[in-house]
């Protein structure tokens, strides 16, 4: 199975900061990476696809990179309502499309 | 616009069965596969089981493999999952979630478009 990590699984921003989530594949995977944002109890909510298509309707701040075992998701400016947990998620191995650990963005 | 509704969830003993439910509407569901994700509460999300458009092919994890059966009635707009034999670590809050297949840079890439809103199965004595 894939396995998917996270770098960092926290991290803390203020508004306006560049922010930029790491996720790392066992295996490559091409570019089936897709990312994810969560807020608390709420469901997950799509804004990336094939590693760096924006989702319709998401800022163009969002933005994702990389391809083979190594991706990124960089925020450009932070804003108040980007605090929340990002998570991403192989689609390589269908249908079995695992998730990462998630990183948490929090407020500094 | 695309709505999915879980239902069907609620505190269950261990070893007990529930049966959750997802309504699909606003979209031509019978054209889409679907998934079931989970959440245990404070934790990351994991995939639970897929059943493609016309139930042709269903594959769960292992995690759950011979316990759950997912379902799908496309008359009624409606995806199932029959949760038998729950354990503790199945308590988590269960969201459905459409696949979506589309061509990106000459490739078929997949991604879970629109999810629902989640229902909570707890599993405790």
């Amino acid at each position: 199975d894939i396995q998917l990590t996270q770098s960092p699984s926290f991290l803390s921003a203020s508004v306006g900061d560049r922010v930029t989530i790491t996720c790392r594949a066992s295996q490559g995977i091409s570019s089936y990476l897709a990312w994810y944002q969560q807020k608390p109890g709420k469901a997950p909510k799509l804004l990336i696809y094939a590693a760096s298509t924006l989702q319709s309707g998401v800022p163009s701040r969002f933005s994702g990179s990389g391809s083979g075992t190594e991706f990124t998701l960089t925020i450009s400016s932070l804003q108040p309502e980007d605090f929340a947990t990002y998570y991403c998620q192989q689609l390589n191995s269908y249908p079995r499309f695992t998730f990462g650990p998630g990183t948490k963005v929090d407020i500094k | 616009e695309v709505q999915l509704v879980e239902s069907g969830g609620g505190l269950v003993k261990p070893g007990g069965s529930l049966r959750l439910s997802c309504a699909a509407s606003g979209f031509t569901f019978s054209s889409y596969s679907m998934n079931w994700v989970r959440q245990a509460p404070g934790k990351g999300l994991e995939w639970v089981s897929s059943i493609s458009s016309s139930s042709s092919y269903i594959y769960y994890a292992d995690s759950v493999k011979g316990r759950f059966t997912i379902s799908r009635d496309n008359a009624k707009n409606s995806l199932y999952l029959q949760m038998n034999s729950l354990r503790a670590e199945d308590t988590a809050v269960y969201y459905c979630a459409r696949v979506v297949a589309t061509m990106v840079r000459g490739v078929i890439n997949y991604y879970f478009d629109y999810w629902g809103q989640g229902t909570l199965v707890t599993v405790s004595s």
